[in-house]
């Protein structure tokens, strides 16, 4: 079973500058997750997606980040303009209506200069 | 406050055992879950148990929970050098919340 994928693994770009993030759940997963996770800290959920409805993004800011899951299958996460303290590790996360297992990918590490 | 909440830091000496806690608020999580993360790596699942549960072994690790007082531990036992990471706690109802991390040196 192929496992959540993420791209890039790694961005660099300024501040001010926009990214965009790119993720694709295992198939046939219905949830799929957001987080921010800053050096130090635990995972911090910014979205959450079932199919392609929003759930839960009550802690995203949404004045710079948006998020999309296209036809319920892959997502994309933005960030614009970007700022300093965005630097951190994105994860992407795909749960199955069945299997309790929330399923990872490794993550893209956004770096703001 | 937070959702979850670990102690940051746990050091033993190899072939103790290592306890590691966890409380979290949400009475109605169904699904409790231990992560581990070594530096630079991404998130692996340990284990997780149901909150109709108590108790789940799986070899090394026993996880305990204790529904009343929202407190979950994973014990390691024979902790080994190659334990030594940052175990996460994280609870799932419908979102899934995670705690500050937990991180583990094992001494020679």
């Amino acid at each position: 079973e192929a496992g959540v994928a993420q791209s890039p693994r790694y961005k660099i770009i300024e501040k001010r500058q926009s990214v965009a993030f790119w993720c694709n759940p295992i198939s046939g997963h219905a949830t799929l997750y957001w987080y921010q996770q800053i050096l130090g800290q635990g995972p911090k959920l910014l979205i959450q997606f079932q199919n392609n409805g929003v759930v839960d993004d009550s802690q995203l800011p949404k004045d710079r980040f948006s998020a999309e899951r296209l036809k319920g299958v892959d997502s994309t996460l933005k960030i614009q303009p970007a700022k300093l303290e965005d630097s951190a590790v994105y994860l992407c996360a795909s749960v199955s209506g069945v299997n309790t297992e929330a399923f990872f990918g490794q993550g893209t590490r956004l770096t703001v200069v | 406050g937070e959702d979850v909440e670990q102690s940051l830091f746990l050091s033993v000496r190899e072939g103790d055992s290592s306890v590691i806690n966890c409380t979290y608020t949400d009475s109605s999580s169904t699904y409790l879950y231990w992560y581990k993360q070594e530096p630079g790596a991404g998130l692996q699942l340990l284990t997780y148990i149901f909150s109709n549960m108590d108790m789940k072994q799986d070899q090394r690790l026993t996880v305990l929970l204790n529904k009343k007082d929202k407190h979950l531990s994973l014990r390691i036992a024979d902790t080994q050098t190659g334990d030594s990471a940052i175990y996460f706690c994280a609870e799932r109802n419908n979102d899934m919340r995670f705690g500050a991390g937990t991180r583990l040196t094992v001494k020679p």
